[in-house]
């Protein structure tokens, strides 16, 4: 069973414009959200990640937002350019566990 | 200088046979994991182990065996491999067990079983 809920599966964004991905989970002792950043070929590269003691977190072009009310939190990448394009990866774990639990993945394509 | 490795890139073997993976991680890190990513690009833990003891093992099937000689290396065997096997199987470790924060992950195995 999929603790982490992880959608759109695929989007495709042009030059410049913003790419969303959204996650929910159920587990509300979870309370660490990173974001993996994956490329063909590689593996999975930690990107970003966020506590639910904030609401947003933002690196670069990569922001966090957390709604802890609704166990939702979602990554907005501004200004998305060709080089983005990858498959993202959601994930949350409690930290008194060992075990991170993973989204679907979403692959992001960004034309030219 | 890279910080977590596996070896080979590539595995194609036939069904039945016997092959490994090895692991190597230089960041001082004390836990080390397997993950397996399928077809559909999800990806689930097998292993972790701590210290070079065994923490999770995921029903795993048992033809599955890790070793970890040391801290900084952890193996994976596999044993009468199946069709089912072929996945990208990735390696990762992370400073601690709990919480295990900042996991960071080798470049992947893509096994592929004939």
């Amino acid at each position: 069973q999929q603790q982490v809920k992880q959608s759109p599966q695929s989007l495709i964004v042009q030059k410049g414009g913003i790419s969303i991905i959204n996650c929910a989970y159920e587990n509300t002792a979870f309370d660490y959200f990173p974001w993996y950043q994956q490329f063909p070929g590689k593996g999975p590269a930690l990107l970003i990640a966020i506590r639910p003691d904030v609401s947003e977190k933002k690196e670069g072009r990569f922001t966090i937002s957390f709604n802890k009310s609704a166990k939702q939190f979602s990554l907005h990448i501004m200004d998305s350019q060709p080089g983005d394009s990858a498959t993202y990866f959601c994930a949350a774990l409690s930290s008194n566990d060992y075990k991170l639990s993973f989204g679907a993945g979403t692959t992001v394509t960004v034309r030219a | 200088d890279t910080a977590v490795s596996q070896t080979p890139k590539y595995l194609v073997t036939q069904m039945g046979n016997d092959k490994s993976i090895k692991c190597e991680q230089n960041l001082g890190h004390d836990t080390m994991y397997w993950y397996k990513q399928d077809s559909k690009k999800f990806l689930k833990i097998m292993f972790s182990y701590n210290n070079k003891e065994l923490i999770i093992n995921e029903t795993v099937p048992n033809r599955f065996s890790p070793k970890s000689p040391d801290k900084a290396h952890l193996n994976l065997h596999i044993n009468s491999l199946e069709l089912g096997d072929s996945a990208v199987y990735f390696c990762a470790s992370s400073a601690r067990l709990v919480p295990a924060y900042e996991q960071y992950f080798g470049p992947g195995t893509r096994l592929t079983v004939t």
